[in-house]
Parts: structure tokens; sequence; C-alpha cells
């Protein structure tokens, strides 16, 4: 079974300051793609960035970083120069194949606060 | 270009009700999903829909149920509604079976009383 472990229900961040959210998965296939997502209070998933498990580069969107170390089965996030409209819920997810479909499975998420 | 839309934007229901949500697919794509997220939590798959038939099904009961139109948009039902139905129910749609381009509406958030 597929699992996405985020330990950090909570984090704080500077502003202006690098903050790195914490993802952890688990899966026995081989072919899977990781994302974050970001959910302001409107509810909305943001998308953010994406990895797919074959991919052998990190992957960079603007300020979001991917950081993937495919032994370890983790995907952390890493958002630099924080700004104060990063403050939001985080979702780690891996999407994988089930049956004929493709689906997500996500963490618990990480409330990040930017402070001024 | 629009996005998912989803509609209700919030709905109230008494328990025992029945309630429809829509969903409207993000421009070229085909495959629609759905997602419920309980408050505190991470969405939880519920069920996916292409070529107007449901691929896969999540952890969820019968009363969950749901429709694919052929212009792709998508309903989902549920029955005899329970206090823990309450939550935001997310729509993500899709091209085929991607790993990748995954579009998420902003939700209709159901309250049970």
């Amino acid at each position: 079974a597929q699992k996405i472990t985020q330990t950090q229900p909570g984090m704080f961040v500077q502003e202006k300051e690098a903050v790195t959210l914490d993802c952890t998965y688990d899966t026995s296939d081989q072919s899977y793609g990781l994302f974050w997502y970001k959910q302001p209070s409107s509810g909305e998933m943001i998308f953010l960035i994406y990895q797919g498990s074959y991919d052998e580069q990190n992957a960079t969107e603007g300020r979001y970083s991917l950081n993937f170390q495919k032994a370890r089965k983790s995907a952390n996030l890493v958002i630099s120069a924080s700004q104060l409209g990063d403050s939001a819920m985080y979702f780690c997810a891996m999407s994988f194949s089930s049956g004929s479909a493709r689906q997500l499975t996500f963490g618990s998420g990480t409330q990040l606060t930017v402070l001024p | 270009d629009a996005g998912v839309t989803q509609s209700p934007t919030h709905l109230i229901k008494t328990r025992g009700q029945q309630v429809t949500l829509r969903c409207s697919p993000k421009s070229g794509h085909d495959t629609v999903s759905w997602y419920q997220q309980a408050l505190g939590q991470g969405p939880q798959f519920i069920f996916q829909y292409y070529e107007e038939e449901e691929r896969q099904r999540g952890n969820f009961p019968d009363r969950f149920s749901g429709h694919q139109f052929p212009n792709y948009s998508s309903e989902l039902n549920v029955n005899a509604l329970l206090l823990g139905d309450s939550a935001l129910y997310l729509c993500a749609s899709s091209y085929r079976f991607s790993n990748y381009g995954y579009t998420f509406g902003s939700g209709t958030r159901l309250t049970v009383v």
C-alpha cells in the first residue's frame, strides 16, 4: 500500500528565510510521481512542483525545489526566500497506478506560517 | 482557459438527506477524480471517472456514487448523509491516465447537521 508521511504538523519561518518541509513515502511501485500542493484557507489545491520517480535531477520551480532522495524515499520541499503569502497548508502527494486508473495519496499536511 | 469549476461552493444538509455535487473539468481534460478532505486532514480518494465509467474506487461506502457525462463533467452523489460526511469535496481533472497534470477545483464545503 502507498503511504505518505509528513511529520511536521506546523512550521514557522521568518520572512525572506528558506524553509524545508519534510515528506517520506512508501511504495513498491517503480513508476510513481511525487507532488507538492499548497492549500490556502480558500480550499483550492495549488500545484507547486512535480518529481517523477525516474527523474534523475531534482525538480525546481521558481522559489520551490524538491529534494528527491529515492533510496531514502524522501521528497522534501524547499521554499527559498519565504514570503508572507506562503503561509498556508502544504501537502505532499504521490500518484500511482491502481487498477485501470491513477490516483493521488496525500499526507496529513504541514501548516506553514511565515513571520514578518 | 478555465480551470476546474465546482458547484456549489457551500452546502448545508440535514442528516439522512441526499446531495449532488458538480464538477466541470479543465479544458482538454477527460478524467475526473473526486476527493474528500475532512477538517485537518489530507484529501482521501473517492473514485475516478474516465469515458463515463468508474475506473477505480477508494475505501468509501456505496452511499457515494458518481457519474460522468459525455462532455467530461461529473457529479458526486451522497445518499443517507451522516454527520461524518461533513468535509471539503475536491474535484481534480487530468488527461487520460497522466502521471502528472492534475488540476484541482476550489471544492464544495458540505456541512451535515
